[in-house]
């Protein structure tokens, strides 16, 4: 079974500075996705970012990008110019290629951006 | 807008009770997967279908059942409801059973009394 760690359960920045959200993941898969899902107070799941695992090239979306380890397990999301409407939940996921196609979540971690 | 919907969007209930959710997934999309976010539990993934079939399940409780339809749309039936079972349940639809695609519904805000 596949398990995803967010060890920051809230965290805060300030508007226009960079922030970096932490997510470990345990699995014995060699194929997967890492993603990290945004949820803002309207409770809407928005994609942010998807990593495949067997690109080596860190994903970047505009503002976003992820810092990939696959050695270590660890997916990390890079905000870079904080505004305020990044302030939501932000949830690591994983999903293995061939095994049910469901999302594993972690906890989550809320952040707040601040003016 | 993800272009998956979901109806209700809020439900008030009591225990014991049975409801139904209701989930049409994105135009060309196949396969509809159900998730349940609790405060105690997270996020957590119930089960998956596709085409029809049932393809994938994870935590689902017995007293919960899910079928799709032939114009795809999903129902997701919660019945004995209990007091735990409050929380926003989450429709996802992708184009193949492979899931790397997944746009995410607005939720069913599920409350019981």
């Amino acid at each position: 079974a596949q398990t995803v760690t967010q060890s920051q359960p809230e965290m805060s920045v300030q508007e226009a500075e960079t922030v970096t959200l932490s997510c470990t993941y345990d699995t014995s898969e060699s194929n997967y996705y890492l993603f990290w899902y945004k949820q803002p107070p309207s409770r809407q799941m928005i994609l942010v970012i998807r990593q495949e695992a067997y690109k080596q090239q860190n994903a970047t979306e505009n503002r976003f990008s992820v810092n990939f380890q696959k050695a270590a397990k660890s997916f990390s999301l890079k905000i870079s110019d904080s505004q305020l409407g990044d302030t939501a939940m932000y949830f690591c996921a994983f999903m293995a290629s061939n095994a049910g196609n469901m999302l594993t979540f972690g906890g989550g971690t809320r952040l707040m951006v601040k003016p | 807008d993800s272009g998956v919907t979901q109806t209700p969007k809020h439900l008030i209930t009591a225990t014991g009770q049975r409801v139904t959710l209701r989930c049409s997934p994105r135009s060309g999309d196949l396969s509809v997967y159900w998730y349940q976010q609790s405060l105690d539990q997270g996020l957590q993934f119930l089960i998956q279908y596709y085409n029809g079939e049932e393809r994938a399940k994870g935590n689902i409780l017995e007293r919960f059942s899910a079928q799709q339809f032939p114009d795809l749309h999903s129902e997701l039936n919660l019945s004995s409801l209990e007091l735990g079972d409050s929380a926003l349940y989450f429709c996802a639809s992708s184009v193949v059973v492979d899931g790397a695609h997944v746009s995410f519904g607005p939720g069913t805000r599920l409350t019981v009394l």
